[in-house]
């Protein structure tokens, strides 16, 4: 079956533009994850919906960083006002709602120039 | 503050011998760890996992062993193969519920040569 797809797979932008990076998860799944990877570091935790609704979103760095899952499927994380820091892999993973395995998507590369 | 820690950026292995991954973590809340694997410009893929209630967890030639006392966890592969290499991080979380942050390491890089 289908695994996690994320689109793009690269973003160029340029400083103080906006950003929206989409997450297709496993059919079925109820549970996903956003993360974000840096050069030389582990995934990091952003965000978690459960259906629709955001459960935990203490990995969010700021108020600039936002994400929704408006029908409990697909979901996007939007960033404003885009910073140089803000360069980095984004990961979307999924699970079943009972069950703890995450399966991650291929990422989002995106760079702020 | 590092919770997961892979103190060995790398690893360097023949074709047919066992390569061993270490992860030492800090926060003794953690009950629930896995193990995944990177190529790049892919993203992470499961691997193996481990439940703070058993001590190995075992799948063909991947074996995952955990030291509760001493916070540590290691990954066994067995033999290993050039198709291994790759970056593998380990992760743990508070508990098997969905909806449970997974806490990363930095990764160890495998290479294995033939």
């Amino acid at each position: 079956g289908a695994g996690v797809s994320q689109t793009p797979s690269n973003k160029v932008t340029e400083k103080g533009k906006y950003v929206e990076l989409r997450c297709d998860p496993i059919s079925g799944h109820t549970a996903l994850y956003w993360y974000r990877q840096s050069l030389g570091q582990g995934p990091e935790f952003l965000i978690y919906f459960q259906g629709t609704g955001a459960a935990d979103d203490s990995g969010l760095p700021n108020d600039r960083f936002f994400a929704v899952r408006p029908e409990g499927s697909v979901s996007t994380l939007k960033i404003q006002r885009t910073e140089r820091g803000d360069s980095a892999v984004y990961l979307c993973a999924s699970s079943w709602d009972r069950g703890g395995t995450q399966y991650f998507g291929p990422g989002t590369r995106l760079l702020v120039l | 503050d590092q919770q997961v820690k892979q103190n060995s950026p790398s690893l360097s292995v023949q074709e047919g011998r066992i390569s061993i991954l270490n992860c030492d973590y800090t926060n003794s809340m953690f009950d629930y760890f896995l193990w995944y694997k990177k190529y790049p410009a892919e993203g992470p893929t499961f691997l193996i996992s481990i439940s703070s209630i058993k001590d190995k967890n075992e799948d063909g030639r991947f074996t995952v062993f955990l030291n509760k006392s001493a916070k540590h966890l290691s990954l066994h592969i067995v033999p290993s193969q050039p198709g291994d290499s790759a970056v593998y991080f380990c992760a743990a979380s508070s508990g098997s519920q969905a909806g449970t942050a997974l806490i990363f390491g930095k990764g160890t890089t495998l290479s294995v040569s033939s």
